[in-house]
C-alpha cells in the first residue's frame, strides 16, 4: 500500500488561510469516507483534527474543515494562528488496513 | 478520560524479539478496536496493525512489513494491548504508538514508547 501524496510544506500568515491537500487512489480515498487528519507537534503524539472527511472531534476549533473530491481530500484551516505550526497527516481506510500521508509541515509566517 | 501508556521499547540487536505494552484507563480494552502506528525517526507515520473488538471476534490485521512478524493480542484481565514483535530488523526502529480506532480514526494516542534496533 502506497502512502498518500501530501505537500511537503505549506505556510501563510497569521489570520490567512491555508489548504493541505491528500491524494489517494480509488481503492482508498475514493473508496471510503473515512478519511482523517492528524496534527502533530515536535515530539508530541499525533492529535485528530478531522474525522470521517469532514468532522471535527469535541474540541477542535471550527478554524479546521475537511473535504474530499474524488481520489483526492483536503484540509483547510482558516485565520492561522502561531499554535496552528505543525505536521499534519492525512490517512485513510483500505481494505482491512489504513495508510497515512506523507505529511505536510505548515509553518505560520 | 481515557489514557494509553506505552512501554517496553528499547534496544535490540537485530533477529531479536520486544514486546511492547499499552495499559489503558478510562477504557475497557476488550470493548475497542485498538491500533498500533508506528513512526520512524524524522518520518511519517505507519499503521501497523489492529485488533478487533472481543464481540468482533477479537482477530488482527497486520500490515504486510509486518506480517508474520509482529503480533497483536489483549489481556483483558490487566486491560492491556501488546505488541510482541520478533525477527526485528533495523528499518523497525520507530516510536510505536496504541490508539483507539474509531470511525476510521485513531483518538486517543499514548506517549508512544521507542525502539531501536541496532547492533
Amino acid at each position: 500500500q502506497s502512502a498518500l501524496t501530501q505537500p511537503p510544506s505549506a505556510s501563510g500568515s497569521p489570520g490567512q488561510s491555508v489548504t493541505i491537500s491528500c491524494t489517494g487512489t480509488s481503492s482508498d480515498v475514493g473508496a471510503y469516507n473515512y478519511v482523517s487528519w492528524y496534527q502533530q507537534h515536535p515530539g508530541k503524539a499525533p492529535k485528530v483534527m478531522i474525522y470521517e472527511v469532514s468532522k471535527r472531534p469535541s474540541g477542535v476549533p471550527d478554524r479546521f474543515s475537511g473535504s474530499k473530491s474524488g481520489n483526492t481530500a483536503s484540509l483547510t484551516v482558516s485565520g492561522l494562528q502561531a499554535e496552528d505550526e505543525a505536521d499534519y497527516y492525512c490517512s485513510s481506510y483500505a481494505r482491512n488496513s489504513y495508510v497515512f500521508g506523507t505529511g505536510t509541515k505548515v509553518t505560520v509566517l | 478520560e481515557v489514557q494509553l501508556v506505552e512501554s517496553g521499547g528499547g534496544l535490540v540487536k537485530p533477529g531479536g524479539s520486544l514486546r511492547l505494552s499499552c495499559a489503558a484507563s478510562g477504557l475497557t480494552l476488550s470493548n475497542a478496536w485498538m491500533t498500533w502506528i508506528r513512526q520512524a525517526p524524522g518520518k511519517g507515520l505507519e499503521w501497523v496493525g489492529r485488533i478487533r473488538s472481543k464481540t468482533e471476534g477479537g482477530t488482527t490485521d497486520n500490515a504486510a512489513p509486518v506480517q508474520g512478524r509482529f503480533t497483536i493480542s489483549r489481556d483483558d484481565s490487566k486491560n492491556t494491548l501488546y505488541l510482541q514483535m520478533n525477527s526485528l530488523k533495523t528499518e523497525d526502529t520507530a516510536v510505536y504508538y496504541c490508539t483507539k480506532e474509531y470511525y476510521g480514526s485513531f483518538d486517543p494516542w499514548g506517549q508512544g514508547t521507542l525502539v531501536t534496533v541496532s547492533s
